[in-house]
Formats: C-alpha cells, sequence, structure tokens
C-alpha cells in the first residue's frame, strides 16, 4: 500500500528494554521525522533525516537512536525505556521541493513503559 | 527561535457556530504555515497551507490567510459540524540557513467540540 506506515500500532514494555518502532513510506520522500505527542507539550521533533545516512536532532533526542541507511525505512530505537518515554509516536515524511511543503504522518505508535 | 503559539482548549461551539481558532508564530524570513487536523485515534492529516505572504490557504469550508504583518495564520470556518470535532494542530516549516535542511515546527494543538 502506497504512503506512511508505522509499527507496531500498540506496545507495551518494561523499563530497561531496548524497543524499536518501525517507520515505512513508499513515495520516496527526501526527508523523514519522528514526533512525539504528549498532552499539553503537542508534537516535538526527536529526530529527522534529510537524506539516506543523514540525521540530525531534535529537540528532545536524548534516549532515542535513530539510523536511514535506506530511503524508505527511519526506524528509532529506545536504547533503555523509561516510563517518561510512554507517548504516542509519529512519523512523517516529506518532499524537499518547496512547491509540495508540507509533511505526512503514519497513523501513531502508542508506547506504554511498565 | 522559532515557535508556534495557538490558542488554548478546549473549544466548544454549537452546531453550526463560526470557528476562528488563533495562531500566531516567530521566525524569520518567510516560512510556510500549516493547519493539520487529528481525529481520535489518528495521525495528523494536512487540513490547509500556505507557502507566501497574503496566501489563503482553504479546505473543506476552512481557511487560513498568511499574514506577514501581524506573524499570523488563524484559523476561520464559517459553520463548523459535529464531524469537525478534532485537535487542530498550527505548524510552520523552517529552513535552516546553515546546513539547508528543514523541519516542522507545531503549536500545543487546540481541542475543538462540536454539539449538535
Amino acid at each position: 500500500d502506497a504512503g506512511i506506515t508505522q509499527s507496531p500500532r500498540y506496545k507495551i514494555t518494561e523499563t530497561g528494554r531496548q524497543v524499536t518502532l518501525m517507520c515505512h513510506q513508499t513515495w520516496s520522500h527526501s526527508y523523514m521525522f519522528w514526533y512525539r505527542q504528549d498532552l499539553g507539550h503537542g508534537l516535538r521533533l526527536i529526530y529527522y533525516s534529510a537524506a539516506a545516512d543523514i540525521t540530525d536532532k531534535g529537540e528532545v533526542p536524548d534516549g532515542y537512536v535513530v539510523s536511514r541507511s535506506k530511503t524508505e525505512n527511519f526506524p528509532l530505537t529506545l536504547e533503555s525505556a523509561t516510563r517518561s518515554q510512554t507517548s504516542v509516536y509519529f512519523c512523517a515524511s516529506s518532499e524537499a521541493y518547496r512547491g509540495y511543503p508540507e509533511a505526512f504522518f503514519g497513523q501513531g505508535t502508542r508506547l506504554t513503559v511498565v | 527561535g522559532n515557535s508556534v503559539t495557538q490558542m488554548e482548549g478546549p473549544v466548544t461551539l454549537s452546531e453550526e457556530a463560526f470557528l476562528t481558532i488563533n495562531c500566531t508564530y516567530t521566525a524569520t524570513g518567510y516560512p510556510s504555515l500549516f493547519w493539520y487536523v487529528q481525529y481520535p485515534g489518528e495521525g495528523l492529516q494536512l487540513l490547509l497551507k500556505a507557502t507566501k505572504a497574503d496566501d489563503k490557504g482553504s479546505n473543506k469550508g476552512f481557511e487560513a490567510t498568511y499574514r506577514k504583518e501581524t506573524t499570523s495564520f488563524h484559523l476561520e470556518k464559517g459553520s463548523v459540524q459535529v464531524s469537525d470535532s478534532a485537535v487542530y494542530f498550527c505548524a510552520l516549516r523552517k529552513i535552516s540557513a546553515t546546513s539547508g535542511t528543514y523541519k516542522y515546527i507545531f503549536g500545543t494543538g487546540t481541542r475543538l467540540k462540536v454539539l449538535a
């Protein structure tokens, strides 16, 4: 299916465990982003990538790791999950051209750390 | 730094009422501006956009005008429906002058509830 998909949709993990959230897009967009959504904070940028093998930190990168070896995939790894990382995570992608400036979002992954 | 400020919610309206959700931004230059909508349990969907000053974005009866002089992008709809109940996010896309890369900055969201 065309679009941007995240997996899993729901995940419960224990404190200290490593967990990876997957993001896949079929448009070959240059840019990909990871946000977390928390009540009262809106969406906060964790990491973003301008192209394969190019990643950069966003507003709240601590405790997270990303990689982008292929244009279509942008996994987000929590190396040692903490309760403060309980959140809804959204992946997004966009093209670099000025004529199409909008970002497209996945359905989100609801992560609970117990 | 770059930021987006939107009015606190929740906003509760009766069906067919007029809607305004205020959004102001802080950024140098001319960032692209957006309104996104999020329905319960879903991701964000683009509602409308504007890429330069005085542009008016419109979609599904919603409108917003890019006002450079007041750094604002207020969302309006003349007659809301129950189906418009959702969370609305104002956002900007800003290009870094040093790296040439860009990212999106979002407001905290405004929850709209429309009563029948």
